[in-house]
């Protein structure tokens, strides 16, 4: 399967705690993005993770590709309201196109 | 503005009406899509345009008809829809290697069929 999981799909948090969401799947990826949704827009690009253990660094933002290639984590630090937005994990399917998981919806209480 | 500029925003329509979403980018991407985002489920992928041509339809409804007269513009026409194909329909382009380089999406135009 191709299926992404997302975890945990809700998460409300108080402005200035952190938090990680997870991206899951049993087959490995060649590469995954993560795109951030605010409400009533499209999604955008955050970052494109290619190796097994890559760590990027987005202000904030950390994001992690598993060993296997199989799994991804995104880091938040110091959560700030403007944070708050659908979090979506995407992988690339086997017809080239994009295959997105149901992603976390955060919101970040001031 | 994100490149990819989608009209209109907000739209409502009964289920005899005829209607079309557009959709434009002038950022020299090769490939155009449709999707569909509805309340808990995962973003759907509805057709695929590459180089004007549809390289993919994922088992749309025929209520759905897509339309690219060139690589910059797209446009999905509706009719006789059901009020479940109330949705968020997001048109997105990509250049180049999409797995790495990623999509654009334009903002979205936000459908109720009544």
């Amino acid at each position: 399967t191709q299926l992404l999981e997302q975890s945990p799909q809700f998460l409300s948090i108080q402005e200035g705690e952190n938090l990680t969401v997870y991206c899951n799947s049993s087959s490995v990826f060649s590469s995954l993005q993560w795109y951030r949704q605010e409400p009533g827009e499209g999604p955008v690009l955050l970052v494109t993770v290619v190796t097994g253990g890559e760590v990027k660094k987005l202000k904030r933002l950390t994001f992690q590709f598993g060993d296997a290639r199989k799994d991804s984590s995104l880091h938040i630090t110091a959560a700030q309201p403007g944070d708050t937005g659908l979090y979506l994990c995407v992988r690339g399917g086997s017809q080239g196109n994009l295959i997105f998981g149901k992603g976390t919806k955060l919101s970040v209480k001031p | 503005e994100t490149g990819v500029t989608q009209t209109p925003r907000h739209l409502v329509m009964g289920m005899t009406n005829k209607k079309s979403l557009k959709c434009e980018q002038h950022l020299g991407h090769n490939a155009m899509y449709w999707y569909k985002q509805s309340a808990k489920k995962p973003l759907e992928l509805m057709f695929v345009y590459n180089f004007k041509e549809q390289t993919e339809n994922n088992s749309v409804p025929s209520r759905f008809s897509p339309e690219c007269p060139n690589s910059s513009h797209l446009f999905l026409h509706l009719h006789t829809l059901q009020p479940e194909d109330s949705a968020l329909y997001l048109c997105a382009s990509s250049s180049r290697d999409r797995n790495h380089y990623g999509y654009t999406f334009g903002s979205g135009t936000r459908l109720t069929v009544v």
